[in-house]
């Protein structure tokens, strides 16, 4: 079946970091999503990115499709960005295939 | 727009009962997806729902069922629960046209 790894796992960050975060994708990308996955549980979209860039505020995204690839940059890191990082790729008829995720720290 | 409403928020069942959970799509959705994140892991696609009825179906076994009602709402029935089923329990809805698909906050099942 497909596979999305995520890297790292696991980030530690001072608030007023940057970071970058980076999800390889084991199938062809027409199209994915990026999500933060609060400490309630609940999964915030933040870009919809088939292909190309988005910036969102502090956030950023690009996409390579053809080499398989997307990245997600953090910039000025706040405590509020805590939580768990998720790159979904979705597949025939809106399934999505989720990676094991990259957990985010934001230290004060 | 109310987005994406699940219930109930936390559930406690014990082994062997069974379990119904229930979601709301975002307004304009018709398309319903159930996942299960166990704890320290990424989501997993139990199955979906268009126009009532199943349209695809992840390596779950029967004892997980579901349902979509002619307004877009969603059930999800466990039955037989096993220790193994306590996880956070996620629906996503997306429109027929564009998938981009959002989520509910979730239901925390727990099953002692």
């Amino acid at each position: 079946g497909i596979q999305v790894e995520q890297s790292p796992p696991d980030l530690i960050l001072q608030e007023g970091a940057n970071s970058t975060l980076r999800c390889n994708f084991s199938d062809s990308v027409n199209n994915l999503q990026w999500f933060h996955q609060n400490p309630w549980g609940q999964l915030i979209n933040l870009f919809y990115i088939p292909s190309g860039t988005k910036q969102n505020g502090r956030l950023s995204a690009t996409t390579v499709a053809t080499e398989r690839y997307s990245l997600l940059y953090i910039s000025s890191s706040q405590t509020t960005d805590s939580g768990v990082y998720f790159c979904p790729l979705i597949t025939a008829g809106n399934k999505l295939t989720f990676g094991g995720g990259t957990r985010v720290l934001v230290k004060p | 727009d109310a987005g994406v409403t699940q219930s109930p928020t936390h559930l406690i069942k014990t082994r062997g009962q069974q379990v119904t959970l229930r979601c709301s799509p975002k307004s304009g959705h018709d398309t319903v997806s159930w996942y299960q994140q166990a704890l320290g892991q990424g989501p997993q696609f139990i199955f979906q729902y268009y126009e009532e009825e199943e349209r695809q179906r992840g390596n779950f076994p029967d004892r997980f069922s579901g349902h979509q009602f002619p307004n877009y709402s969603s059930e999800l029935n466990v039955n037989a629960l096993l220790l193994g089923d306590s996880a956070l329990y996620l629906c996503a809805s997306s429109p027929s046209i564009g998938p981009e698909a959002f989520f509910g906050q979730g239901t925390r099942l727990t099953v002692v």
